[in-house]
């Protein structure tokens, strides 16, 4: 249980468009889905917290216009990375929260990311 | 700020014991996990502490002291597939989501 993935797994796209990523959550439901960003060999740093139905909170530093982001419903979250520039390649990973499994109401349970590479 | 401090690398032989030490600083403490992570893969949930003292899952045990900001994971009868990266993170804020703010991560390498 408590499965979550990621639509593109890779994607590779020119400067200035616009790619979007999907999280799902498969077998629960899940109020609030985060968005991180890892670059190679560091950590991972919280872009965002994405409620359903509401508007994404924004982690100081991260463009809102920029990584725009979508909580359509209990299963679903979209980060879309608008004018793709370079240096916003990077692994972008999303987490589903849910209470009361596994190690307690803290736990995360991840994706399996997106690498996404602007050239 | 938040600020959460791990060594970089540590390497051991397999089936030896390995303790990952995490120290924090943060804004809020609502409780620490400990995630895995191999080469180009999601973060896998090892363990939680929310109280201090020692939780034991397996061949792996998570320790906390709220006290000193001190927190490690500890790996037993290590094997091969144990290298990875682990992270210790904090969850700093409650309320519309648990927020994490994760350490500067622990390479593990196991080695025969």
């Amino acid at each position: 249980g408590a499965v979550v993935s990621q639509h593109p797994s890779r994607v590779i796209c020119k400067s200035g468009t616009s790619v979007k990523i999907e999280c799902r959550s498969l077998d629960f439901q899940a109020t609030t889905m985060f968005w991180y960003r890892q670059f190679p060999k560091k950590s991972l740093m919280l872009m965002a917290t994405s409620n359903e139905g509401s508007k994404a909170t924004y982690e100081q530093g991260v463009e809102k216009d920029k990584f725009l982001i979508n909580h359509a419903s209990l299963t679903l979250s979209t980060l879309t990375v608008t004018s793709a520039h370079p240096e916003d390649s990077s692994f972008y990973i999303c987490s589903a929260a849910t209470s009361g499994r596994g190690g307690g109401t803290d736990t995360q349970y991840f994706g399996p990311g997106t690498r996404l590479t602007v050239l | 700020g938040q600020s959460l401090e791990q060594p970089s690398e540590v390497t051991a032989v397999e089936g030896a014991i390995v303790q990952i030490n995490c120290t924090y600083q943060t804004s809020g403490f609502y409780g620490l996990s400990w995630y895995q992570q191999h080469d180009g893969g999601a973060p896998t949930f090892l363990s939680y502490n929310a109280l201090d003292g020692l939780e034991e899952t397996g061949r792996f045990s998570s320790f906390l002291s709220r006290s000193d900001s001190y927190g490690y994971l500890l790996l037993q009868e290590l094997q091969m597939k144990d290298s990875a990266s682990y992270f210790c993170a904090v969850t700093f804020e409650k309320g519309g989501g648990n927020k994490l703010t994760f350490g500067t991560g622990t390479q593990l390498k196991v080695e025969l």
